[in-house]
């Protein structure tokens, strides 16, 4: 069981938007900076976002990140095909003294 | 660019040591700001950081692993080296080497393409 709550799905249309939920606590999300993945299948994850809400250079502004409390939230905007993959959310813990995943979340088109 | 590369056995047997090796090109781990680490994937995706060093010998380790976990770092063959002792079936997983931000591990923003070591007998 993750120490980050993801929802397991989301499905979306191309061209829409879509949030995707990292639920955590005081000591993780609460205090730290929350990173993003992208894990298209087979290969290795790549980083979306990281500091919050910062996007490395290569990453389209559709991709968009904001923490509020111990919730973190990636928004996509304007799905396109290779969009669909699996997205994780990342940030340190201070009582585990650990870095610590969501479980992940599976982004399919309607 | 930075290139990441993982090696080593593929398969290992229950209680023995994995061992693999992460060779790093494109950049030097001498002098780099970054901290190395290893992060594996569950075959349910479930991602979980292992280790991470930096190159002076600084090193941070996930507390359940911790008792099993050897990682190193070799500044002349630019590589980064992993130990998982008393291996298990839960230790079956894809194993990645990666380029993590700090300490605390804000970020891994270098990922090498994974290596999948099962553990069965």
């Amino acid at each position: 069981q993750s120490v980050l709550t993801q929802p397991p799905s989301v499905s979306a249309a191309p061209g829409q938007k879509v949030s995707i939920s990292c639920s955590g606590s005081y000591s993780n999300i609460g205090v730290n900076y929350v990173s993003w993945y992208q894990q298209l299948p087979g290969t290795a994850p790549k980083l979306l976002i990281y500091n919050t809400d910062k996007r490395p250079s290569g990453i389209p502004d559709r991709f968009s990140g904001s923490k509020s409390g111990t919730s973190a939230t990636l928004d996509i905007t304007g799905l396109q095909a290779g969009d669909e993959a699996d997205y994780y959310c990342q940030t340190w813990d201070n009582s585990l003294t650990a870095v610590v995943f969501g479980g992940g979340t599976e982004l399919t088109f309607l | 660019q930075l290139h990441l590369q993982e090696s080593g056995p593929g398969l290992v047997k229950p209680s023995e040591t994995l061992s693999l090796t992460c060779t790093v090109s494109g950049g030097s781990i001498r002098g780099s700001t970054y901290y190395w680490g290893w992060i594996r994937q569950s075959l349910g995706k479930q991602l979980e950081w292992i280790a991470s060093m930096y190159h002076s010998g600084r090193t941070f380790y996930n507390p359940p692993l911790k008792s099993r976990v050897t990682i190193s770092v070799d500044t002349s063959k630019n590589q980064v080296s992993l130990e998982l002792s008393s291996v298990t079936a839960a230790d079956t997983a894809v194993y990645y080497c990666a380029r993590t931000s700090d300490a605390s591990g804000s970020y891994s923003d270098s990922w090498g393409q994974g290596t999948l070591v099962t553990v069965s007998s």
